[in-house]
């Protein structure tokens, strides 16, 4: 089936690290990614991680799949005030392509000053 | 470089008019997605394509179709829209590799 789960809210104090939590069921999926969303606006593309890797780092993110449990995680180090916005992890479907990403609910992450 | 254009941003159309929306990928892309968004169902695919061909396809409805032209810009149309069809309509655009989909602003939709 597809199906993505994220937990709905997150609040965190500035300074703080923020880790959001997702599941997903296709165990076919080739990518898994997480999308930044602030208000008005589209789907920013924060990083994606290829279903072979464990944990990737791209500066303040840290990204950890466990395949097994089909279980991602993101993780904000030092969250601001700025990272404020809905966060979506979503799994591509089937083989290695982008045609097709399936979201979560998204995560709406409060930052407080 | 460019990113994703999608034009127009707003919309204000009546039930039973229909709409074409447009998204012109980053320059080089070849695969455009479309997704809607809404309060309660979230983002769900509408529909893929890849050198002016459709590939993948979400659940919508006939009333929702649409096309890519040679230089892989892309419109959605909706006909006889319906109060529920209002939405945020996001599409994405993939390089050659399709790794990673890039979205535009998207257009909001209010039907009336």
């Amino acid at each position: 089936g597809e199906d993505v789960e994220q937990s709905l809210f997150l609040s965190v104090r500035e300074g703080d690290s923020s880790v959001i939590n997702c599941t997903y069921t296709d165990s076919s999926s080739t990518y898994l990614y997480w999308y930044k969303q602030e208000p008005g606006a589209g789907l920013q593309l924060l990083t994606y991680i290829f279903s072979n890797m464990d944990m990737k780092q791209d500066q303040r993110l840290t990204v950890l799949l466990n395949k097994k449990d089909k279980h991602l995680s993101l993780r904000i180090a030092d969250t601001q005030t700025g990272d404020s916005a809905i966060y979506f992890c979503a799994e591509s479907m089937g083989s290695s392509n982008t045609g097709k990403l399936i979201f979560g609910q998204g995560t709406t992450l409060q930052v407080k000053p | 470089k460019a990113g994703v254009t999608q034009t127009p941003r707003y919309l204000i159309k009546t039930r039973g008019q229909q709409v074409t929306l447009s998204c012109s990928p980053i320059s080089g892309h070849r695969s455009v997605s479309w997704y809607q968004q809404t309060p309660g169902q979230g983002l769900q695919f509408l529909f893929e394509y890849f050198s002016e061909t459709q590939r993948n396809k979400g659940n919508f409805p006939g009333r929702f179709s649409g096309r890519q032209f040679s230089n892989s810009r892309s419109e959605m149309n909706v006909s006889t829209l319906e109060l529920g069809d209002s939405a945020l309509y996001l599409c994405a655009s993939s390089g050659a590799g399709r790794t990673e989909a890039f979205f535009g602003q998207g257009t909001r939709l209010t039907v009336v």
